[in-house]
């Protein structure tokens, strides 16, 4: 079955400081990729996906993420972040033999000092 | 925009009540889902919902039904609200044959 981990709870970084958020998934084949974003009292926004290509991705709010295949990882990337970036940021996989589900991580939460 | 909205973003009840929790999507999608979210544990599959009428369970489905007789609409039940089942409810929605979800603003339950 397949699982996503996401090794950092929280990450604290500067404002204007670059910021990568980890994720490791387990999955026999090359899953669906997903970054979302969760702001205080929101629900959650998709950030960016990869399926298929190009293995750097961009997506919005500057936000990009790169699909490693011999690290099992898509790794989530900011080159200068800003205080709004503050947030709970969650990995998903998507199986293709599952096509309904997400499977999420745990969640990695971002504070931004000023 | 897709807009997926859930009928409270705050709701304390009792143990032992009935707790309906309602979520409506506008984009006319065919998949509706009910995640719980709780700290440490990401986002959890309570159940699902490929079309009207239609619903399959998700990982952690005891405890709660769930109800499609419209197609933007898909309501949660808690039969009988337990203290446990205080958390956070996730309302998602996306057409058939994409796997991108549209998430609601969610529901912070509290059972008391």
């Amino acid at each position: 079955a397949q699982s996503v981990t996401q090794p950092d709870i929280h990450i604290t970084v500067s404002e204007g400081a670059s910021l990568e958020l980890r994720c490791n998934y387990s999955y026999g084949a090359t899953p669906y990729l997903f970054w979302y974003v969760q702001s205080p009292g929101q629900g959650l926004q998709l950030l960016l996906k990869y399926f298929s290509g190009d293995t750097l991705v961009q997506g919005i709010k500057g936000f990009e993420a790169e699909f490693k295949r011999s690290q099992s990882s898509f790794n989530l990337r900011k080159p200068s972040v800003h205080w709004s970036d503050a947030a709970e940021y969650f990995c998903a996989v998507g199986a293709p033999d599952s096509s309904y589900k997400l499977i999420f991580g745990s969640g990695t939460r971002l504070l931004v000092r000023p | 925009d897709v807009k997926v909205t859930q009928s409270s973003r705050y709701l304390v009840k009792r143990t032992g009540e009935k707790v309906f929790l309602e979520c409506v999507q506008d984009m006319d999608h065919e998949n509706m889902f009910w995640y719980r979210q709780d700290p440490g544990l990401g986002l959890r599959l309570i159940y699902f919902s490929y079309d009207v009428k239609m619903k399959e369970k998700g990982d952690i489905p005891e405890g709660y039904s769930v109800s499609r007789e419209k197609k933007e609409r898909f309501s949660l039940i808690l039969e009988s609200a337990s203290t446990n089942q205080t958390s956070m409810y996730l309302c998602a929605s996306r057409t058939g044959g994409v796997y991108e979800q549209y998430f609601g603003p969610g529901t912070r339950l509290t059972v008391t």
